[in-house]
């Protein structure tokens, strides 16, 4: 297995601009989680889906962040408009209930908005 | 939720074993405790679970007191390679039917040093 996917690596945007983050879990995990990683604030849950239904948005810090999962297979994290405080770490993961070991973390996409 | 409580940073001599404790004086019976490390940027990559019973498996060992309100995390032969964030978590909402939330704190930066 790949494990989970995240695109892209990096990304430089500027003040205002719609940026989106990808994520593809590991096949046969229902659950998907999206983090925030910040020197300040360390690893924020912002939102999770289990079966492509989003279940807990409330770490969501504002409305111009916005999540969405179309399938099993694929998810997208909006930043419209960004802004530079919106400079983070972004950390995709899934999970099902029958693993045991927790989530299975991506590598990250980290953002930089300029 | 159960928080956990842990000392910012500690150090270690290469070679020598890495405890690292853990307060979760919250914990509910039914809640696993969970240990992940985070190295440099990378995601946060599982190490080791367990709920009441002392654990062992290739990467740590996790002890667990007997009222369940703290653990230690034992790496037997710390090497440079350890150098990492370590978060100790409780798995909240975990169950057959529902895969829990991880909720991060700030963790243990632990230095492995020559």
């Amino acid at each position: 297995d790949a494990g989970v996917i995240q695109s892209p690596r990096h990304e430089v945007t500027e003040m205002g601009q719609e940026v989106t983050l990808r994520c593809k879990p590991i096949s046969g995990h229902d659950y998907l989680f999206w983090y925030r990683q910040t020197m300040m604030r360390g690893l924020e849950l912002l939102i999770y889906f289990n079966n492509n239904v989003p279940i807990d948005d409330s770490g969501m810090p504002e409305d111009r962040f916005s999540a969405k999962m179309p399938n099993a297979s694929f998810s997208t994290l909006k930043i419209q408009p960004s802004e530079p405080r919106d400079s983070a770490v972004y950390f995709c993961a899934s999970s099902s209930n029958r693993e045991i070991r927790g989530y299975t973390f991506g590598s990250g996409t980290r953002l930089t908005v300029v | 939720d159960a928080k956990t409580t842990q000392p910012p940073s500690m150090d270690c001599a290469e070679g020598r074993a890495a405890n690292l404790p853990c307060n979760h004086s919250t914990i509910s019976g039914n809640e696993y405790v969970y240990w992940y490390r985070q190295i440099h940027s990378q995601g946060p990559q599982y190490i080791i679970h367990g709920l009441k019973n002392n654990e062992t498996n290739e990467m740590a060992s996790l002890i667990i007191t007997e009222d369940r309100k703290s653990s230690t995390l034992i790496l037997p032969h710390a090497t440079l390679r350890d150098t990492a964030v370590y978060y100790c978590i409780v798995r909240v909402g975990y169950s057959s039917s529902n895969t829990g939330k991880l909720i991060f704190g700030q963790g243990t930066t632990l230095q492995v040093k020559p």
